[in-house]
C-alpha cells in the first residue's frame, strides 16, 4: 500500500531555533499533502494544504510566516517551524491522497507524525 | 466549519466483548465520511470510506453504518481483541480533499 515517511519522529529544540519536518511519499506521487497539528486529547487540526509547484494554502489562524511549507517535488513536502517557541510544542502529522485516487473520497495516507518539544 | 463529535472519548472493554461508538456531524453538504484506526506509534490507517445514506461497510469483525440525513455514523467491533486497541477517528468531508477529524474514540481491550 501507499506509504508516507515522515521524519524526524521526535525533536527537541531550543526556543528561537527553526525546525524542519519532512514528509515523503515513497511509492506514489503526491501533488497535494496536508499538514495537521494535534494538541493532547484534541482532534487533528488542519494547518495547511501543500501543493506541488505552488504556494500552500493556510487555514484561518495559521501564520504562514511561522509555518513555512515547501512542496518542491511530487514526493516531498516540508514544514518548517520558524523561531520556535514553547507554545509551538505539539504533535505534527502529514497526509496525502495518492495520485491514483484524485476523487474527493479517496482515503488519506499518513506519516507517523513528529513530536516537537521546544524548551 | 464542520463540528465533528465522537463518543465516547475512551472505552475500556474485555476481550470478546462487542462494542460500538458514534460519530456525529452536520448533515448539510455531506460528501463522504472516512473512518481511520490509529494505533500507538503508527500512522492512521484507513478503515472505511462511506458516501451513501444507509451505507454499511464491513471489514472482518469491524463494521460501520452511515446516516447522512441525521448526521451520524456508528462503528461496531464484534468480539474485541487486544489488537483492536487503538484510537478510531472519523472524518467527514464536504467535498474536496479537506477532511475534518473528530477527536477520536480511544479503545482499550483487556485480555
Amino acid at each position: 500500500g501507499a506509504v508516507v515517511s515522515q521524519h524526524p519522529s521526535r525533536v527537541i529544540c531550543k526556543s528561537g531555533t527553526s525546525v524542519k519536518i519532512e514528509c515523503r511519499s515513497l511509492d506514489f506521487q503526491a501533488t497535494t499533502m496536508f499538514w495537521y497539528r494535534q494538541f493532547p486529547k484534541q482532534s487533528l487540526m488542519l494547518m495547511a494544504t501543500s501543493n506541488e509547484g505552488s504556494k500552500a494554502t493556510y487555514e484561518q489562524g495559521v501564520e504562514k510566516d511561522k509555518f513555512l511549507i515547501n512542496h518542491a517535488s511530487l514526493t516531498l513536502s516540508t514544514l518548517t517551524v520558524t523561531s520556535a517557541h514553547p507554545e509551538d510544542s505539539s504533535f505534527y502529522i502529514c497526509s496525502a491522497p495518492d495520485r491514483q485516487g484524485l476523487r474527493d473520497n479517496s482515503p488519506l495516507h499518513f506519516g507517523n507524525g513528529t513530536r516537537l518539544t521546544v524548551t | 466549519i464542520l463540528n465533528v463529535e465522537q463518543s465516547p472519548q475512551s472505552l475500556h472493554v474485555q476481550e470478546g466483548d462487542s462494542t460500538n461508538f458514534t460519530c456525529s456531524f452536520p448533515s448539510s453538504n455531506f460528501y463522504a465520511l472516512h473512518w481511520y484506526r490509529w494505533e500507538t506509534a503508527k500512522s492512521p490507517e484507513a478503515l472505511f470510506v462511506m458516501t451513501l445514506n444507509g451505507d454499511e461497510k464491513k471489514k472482518g469483525r469491524i463494521s460501520a453504518t452511515l446516516n447522512t440525513k441525521e448526521g451520524y455514523s456508528y462503528l461496531y467491533i464484534k468480539g474485541s481483541q487486544p489488537e483492536d486497541s487503538a484510537t478510531y477517528l472519523c472524518a467527514p468531508n464536504t467535498g474536496g480533499f479537506k477532511t475534518i477529524f473528530g477527536a477520536g474514540t480511544r479503545l482499550f481491550v483487556k485480555a
